[in-house]
């Protein structure tokens, strides 16, 4: 069974950083692209970043470029999310999400929460 | 990249078929084959129910169903349940220097 679980998230003042982590498991994690998505409180889905299978390519919104950093671990099954410099709108709920081949998406975590306030 | 188009809320009684639209761009589902739908319920992480337009992925409903013509893709759920009500979000690929777009999200209501 595919797992993904995320942890990292937590309360942070805005400027401040954290590092999310995804823990993979329950399929062959190197082959797989990998995604985070946000949602914020009652808001819709958005994409923040991509990263393809070998870590060696990423894309990020616009929204967070320069900020936040993706990278994968294929050796730990663990994909990473470093955010520094946040805002007060980067308050959402972060999920981690497995690629469906290089152009779609389809498992999910359950997500961990991010809030970005003083 | 905008966010693809997708009415608010949709609501049938029991039985009844339903169909959301998802409305982009030439930039994005005019230009791929790439239209995934999912659903989410309260609380839950989405579902994905719908990939490649039209493809169900293993243990999804037949009962759900997708297409696309140029620009817009469409869901569509016949025999509406109870348990069918949830947020719907359609997504395209939109080339490989760009992130995927998501649309607005669709609040189904079982009348």
């Amino acid at each position: 069974e595919v797992q993904l679980v995320e942890s990292g998230g937590g309360l942070v003042q805005p400027g401040g950083s954290l590092r999310l982590s995804c823990a993979a498991s329950g399929f062959p994690f190197s082959p797989y692209w990998m995604h985070w998505v946000r949602q914020g409180p009652g808001e819709g889905l958005v994409w923040v970043s991509r990263i393809n299978s070998d870590g060696s390519t990423t894309t990020y919104a616009d929204s967070v470029k320069g900020r936040f950093t993706i990278s994968k671990d294929n050796a730990k099954n663990t994909l990473y999310l470093q955010m520094n410099s946040l805002r007060v709108e980067d308050t959402a709920l972060y999920y981690c999400v497995r690629g469906l081949g290089d152009k779609q998406v389809d498992n999910w975590g359950q997500g961990t929460l991010v809030t970005v306030s003083s | 990249q905008s966010a693809l188009t997708q009415p608010a809320s949709v609501s049938g009684s029991p039985g009844q078929s339903i169909t959301i639209s998802c409305t982009g761009t030439n930039s994005d589902i005019g230009a791929y084959k790439y239209v995934s739908w999912f659903q989410q319920h309260p609380g839950k992480a989405p579902k994905l129910i719908l990939y490649d337009v039209s493809t169900r992925p293993p243990g999804v409903s037949n009962r759900f169903s997708g297409s696309k013509s140029g620009n817009t893709a469409s869901l569509t759920i016949s025999g509406l349940q109870t348990e069918d009500e949830a947020d719907y979000y359609c997504t395209s690929y939109t080339g490989i220097t760009t992130l995927n777009v998501f649309g607005t999200g669709t609040k189904v209501t079982v009348l």
